[in-house]
């Protein structure tokens, strides 16, 4: 059964950083593509960053980009997402999303864990 | 960045009537090596991740009821529910994944008479 589940989120302070991590279960994680989505409370779906795990290329909002590094490490099926600079309006619940198989389909998103909240705020 | 619009932003269907929502890009996300278009929608109830129900613009994502289906081609597409339920009360979203980043349309709240 595939699996996905987020950790790592919380409070923070403008400014200050956080790692989130999303265990996988169920499928090879060398296998497809994995995006990270935001969703700011109420509001609709954003597009963070996604990682082609085979190649390792990767790819950023511009709204994150020099802030949010993607990553991963296969031994423990965990994709990362690393935030610094953390700004009030990256408060969200963040999403991982596998793709669903390899090019061109790697990035059609069929499994979705349940997020990890993010506020950010003093 | 290719910009995704919806249409409307919400809507209200009579059950068993029939539910449109459009979506077009700000480009054509048409790739002419496969001819596919790369867009997908996805279905959110409150307080659950988004699921997927249409990708390559029409194809149906496995378990998905057959009232839902997609069309369209090149930068305008079409999720049609042709005989809603209760059940498909929801937050509706188109998707590019054409180029990065794969941007999401606004959404489309469908709420059922």
């Amino acid at each position: 059964e595939v699996q996905l589940l987020e950790s790592g989120g919380g409070l923070v302070q403008p400014g200050g950083s956080l790692r989130l991590s999303c265990v996988v279960s169920g499928f090879t994680l060398n296998s497809c593509a994995l995006t990270w989505v935001r969703q700011a409370p109420g509001k609709g779906l954003e597009w963070v960053s996604g990682l082609t795990v085979r190649s390792g290329a990767t790819y950023y909002a511009d709204f994150v980009k020099g802030r949010f590094t993607i990553s991963r490490d296969s031994s423990t099926n965990t994709l990362y997402l690393q935030m610094n600079s953390l700004r009030p309006d990256d408060t969200a619940l963040y999403y991982c999303a596998k793709g669903v198989g390899p090019p061109p389909s790697d990035y059609i998103l069929d499994f979705w864990g349940p997020g990890t909240l993010v506020t950010v705020s003093s | 960045d290719i910009v995704m619009t919806q249409s409307p932003d919400s809507l209200a269907v009579s059950l068993g009537e029939r539910a449109t929502i459009n979506c077009k890009s700000s480009q054509t996300i048409l790739h002419n090596s496969n001819n596919k278009n790369f867009l997908a929608w996805f279905q959110q109830k409150p307080g659950q991740p988004p699921k997927l129900l249409i990708y390559w613009a029409s194809t149906r994502e496995s378990g998905v009821p057959d009232r839902f289906s997609g069309s369209g081609s090149g930068a305008d597409f079409t999720l049609t529910i042709s005989s809603v339920q209760a059940e498909d009360a929801a937050v509706y979203y188109c998707q590019q994944y054409y180029i990065p980043p794969h941007t999401f349309g606004q959404g489309t709240n469908l709420e059922i008479k």
